[in-house]
């Protein structure tokens, strides 16, 4: 079992509406969680973390994470056109950052 | 800051050869990442420095890489002979404090193995 786990996708999405993307964790002592989001040919960059069970909410994006599920996900409402990336999800637990392979999300006009 | 700097953005090379990758940090980061992104494997970590010293290197396919951090503001990833299987984006990432979790990426080198 891989230790961060996403649907690789494509995720195709109409443009106003919510995405949804989902990982799950093997590592039950696992601590912090990280979305990064990635654009074609670009580098991973932080958009939300989430230390917490429950909601965390920053402008256009909400990240959820329940432990006892082992289970992390990112909502975006209204997404655009500019949301359309590879969201990757990263976990935390002792000193390593491990990453899953990532959700491709495309937004439709 | 200018952010992470990474060198050679591409490198085309032939099975056999040395290929040397270098990373310059953000300044007055304490830590420095590497990683390999594939399509197959995702983002994977290869080693990384605390302080400049090597703290985990059991992501490190084989003998064949080697990272070394002689300063704080520099780091290189050596691959000794380079195989098609190496061909990849490495990234060098640098962050401030481990428990955070915020890594500041590089934009990459492009290692392509003919």
């Amino acid at each position: 079992q891989k230790e961060v786990e996403q649907n690789s996708g494509p995720l195709s999405v109409p443009e106003g509406a919510i995405a949804s993307l989902n990982c799950t964790y093997s590592d039950r002592g696992s601590q912090s969680f990280f979305w990064y989001r990635q654009y074609s040919g670009k580098s991973p960059e932080l958009i939300m973390f989430i230390y917490s069970n429950g909601d965390k909410e920053d402008g256009r994006f909400t990240a959820q994470l329940n432990k006892a599920s082992q289970y992390v996900s990112l909502l975006i409402r209204d997404s655009q056109p500019s949301d359309s990336a590879t969201y990757l999800c990263a976990v935390k637990g002792g000193r390593k950052l491990v990453f899953g392979q990532g959700t491709r999300l495309t937004i439709n006009p | 800051d200018a952010g992470v700097i990474q060198s050679p953005r591409h490198e085309v090379t032939e099975m056999g050869q040395e290929v040397t990758l270098r990373c310059k940090p953000i300044s007055g980061h304490d830590y420095l990442f590497w990683y390999r992104q594939t399509m197959m494997r995702g983002l994977e970590l290869l080693i990384y420095f605390n302080n400049n010293v090597p703290i985990d290197d059991s992501g490190m396919p084989e003998d064949r890489f080697s990272a070394k951090m002689p300063n704080a503001s520099f780091s290189t990833l050596k691959i000794q002979p380079s195989e098609p299987r190496d061909s990849a984006v490495y990234f060098c990432a640098s962050s401030l404090m481990l428990a955070a979790g915020e890594l500041f990426f590089g934009e990459g080198s492009r290692l392509t193995v003919l």
